[in-house]
């Protein structure tokens, strides 16, 4: 596709459910982000792959996040027993290089809600 | 760390207004300053960038000045229009530590009346 896609884009979880978010990103790119954004404010950096290396997970809040991207394309987000607090939108973003003017391009994001 | 602080909305201007969103930004060394837009019901869009000082980014009639004296790269329209009512988030990458982890600002939501 033309465009970093995620599904689902909308996901309601039971505290206490696992959710898996999907993102797909544009073909080629190498560089591939996860960011977390609660209500009213900005991104948060979560993790970043190069390729099929996840070289920082820093901004994973608890062990309950796990990403991967096995084959260094498509790449999913796991949430193990979630909570309130886990509600924000995820987005996904791509780039082609790794610099630090490269642009990232950035998926329509999935909004979890917990409940 | 790094870290960037924008002005807080909402803003409602109307049509044909001047717009000024402020940013300023804290790193060490030579950070890319960036500035996203999101439309209602899309994802972040780049809407221009500047990589060093004195630089200037511009699009879609935007404009922003990479201002290192006074760490600051405040995004100007000279005449907005109803289509930019959106979210707009300034961002830095590079900097202190990784020179692939974006920090975004809180955002400020732009409302623009016939």
């Amino acid at each position: 596709g033309a465009g970093v896609s995620q599904s689902p884009r909308y996901k309601v979880a039971k505290r206490g459910q696992d959710v898996a978010l999907r993102c797909d990103p544009i073909s080629g790119h190498v560089s591939l982000f996860w960011y977390q954004q609660a209500l009213g404010q900005g991104p948060e950096f979560l993790t970043y792959f190069q390729n099929e290396a996840q070289l920082d997970k820093s901004g994973l809040p608890s062990d309950r996040f796990f990403a991967e991207r096995p084959e260094g394309s498509v790449s999913t987000l796991k949430i193990q027993r979630t909570q309130q607090e886990d509600s924000a939108v995820y987005l996904c973003a791509s780039s082609r290089l790794t610099d630090t003017a490269t642009e990232a391009f950035f998926g329509q994001g999935t909004r979890l809600t917990v409940v | 760390g790094n870290s960037v602080t924008q002005m807080e909305g909402p803003v409602t201007l109307s049509e044909e207004a001047f717009l000024t969103i402020n940013c300023t930004y804290t790193a060490t060394g030579y950070p890319s300053l960036f500035w996203y837009v999101q439309y209602p019901g899309e994802g972040l869009q780049l809407l221009l960038k500047a990589t060093k000082a004195d630089d200037k980014g511009s699009n879609k009639g935007f404009e922003a000045t990479y201002r290192k004296e006074t760490t600051s790269f405040h995004l100007e329209k000279g005449s907005v229009q109803v289509s930019d009512s959106a979210v707009y988030f300034c961002a830095l990458k590079g900097g202190e530590g990784s020179n692939y982890k974006l920090t975004f600002g809180k955002g400020t939501l732009l409302t623009v009346n016939p």
